[in-house]
């Protein structure tokens, strides 16, 4: 499984844009990159996922780098309803499993 | 809302005893996931079923077991309870059999408590 490295927390002021940084360093060609968040103990939330080129829906931009080996997903106007664990997921060849690392805890500030 | 439900939504057992989880999948999804959280492992994968048959196996233990039924609800069951399987247990579903591109939605989870 490729593994992702995130830094465990960011702050962020609300209103500004939230740049969570991701490093995937071992990803595979045909392999997606997922962005899911998680506040305080609530289900985990899918926000967007992307293989290749940058892709953007009502909620987040995602942003990859050509070699694929890093990512950025941006909040473009962070919300104190954003503050939650941000998780940085690259999606297995095989099987179906989401595996979660330590994510990042992005607290919005006013 | 993600279209998931799960109850019940808070659980108090005593040890060695036996507790049944249940999720239903939105409208249409086949699939069903379960998710543990624990304070000291983070979110692991359990199990899948898709379609009523098991589909993928992760880090689940012998005294755990599911089973996805005919109207494609799950129930994920839990036995011998001892103290360290108090977690949040997380179901998720999805339109397809997995892969790459298959999207999880996330249940608001079970919190299970053993005494």
């Amino acid at each position: 499984d490729a593994k992702t490295t995130q830094p465990p927390s960011m702050d962020c002021a609300e209103g500004r844009a939230a740049n969570l940084p991701c490093n995937h360093s071992t990803i595979s060609g045909n392999e997606y990159v997922y962005w899911y968040r998680q506040i305080h103990s609530q289900g985990p939330q899918y926000i967007i996922h992307g293989l290749k080129n940058n892709e953007t829906n009502e909620m987040a931009s995602l942003i990859i780098t050509e070699d694929r080996k890093s990512s950025t997903l941006i909040l473009p106007h962070a919300t104190l309803r954003d503050t939650a664990v941000y998780y940085c997921i690259v999606r297995v060849a095989r099987g179906n499993k989401l595996v979660f690392g330590a994510g990042t805890i992005l607290r919005v500030k006013s | 809302d993600s279209g998931v439900t799960q109850t019940p939504k808070h659980l108090i057992t005593a040890t060695g005893q036996r507790v049944t989880l249940r999720c239903s999948p939105r409208s249409g999804d086949l699939s069903v996931y379960w998710y543990q959280q624990s304070l000291d492992q983070g979110l692991q994968f359990l199990i899948q079923y898709y379609n009523g048959e098991e589909r993928a196996k992760g880090n689940i233990l012998e005294r755990f077991s599911a089973q996805q039924f005919p109207d494609l609800h799950s129930e994920l069951n839990l036995s011998s309870l001892e103290l360290g399987d108090s977690a949040l247990y997380f179901c998720a579903s999805s339109d397809t059999s997995g892969g790459r591109t298959d999207t999880q939605y996330f249940g608001p989870g079970t919190r299970l408590t053993v005494l």
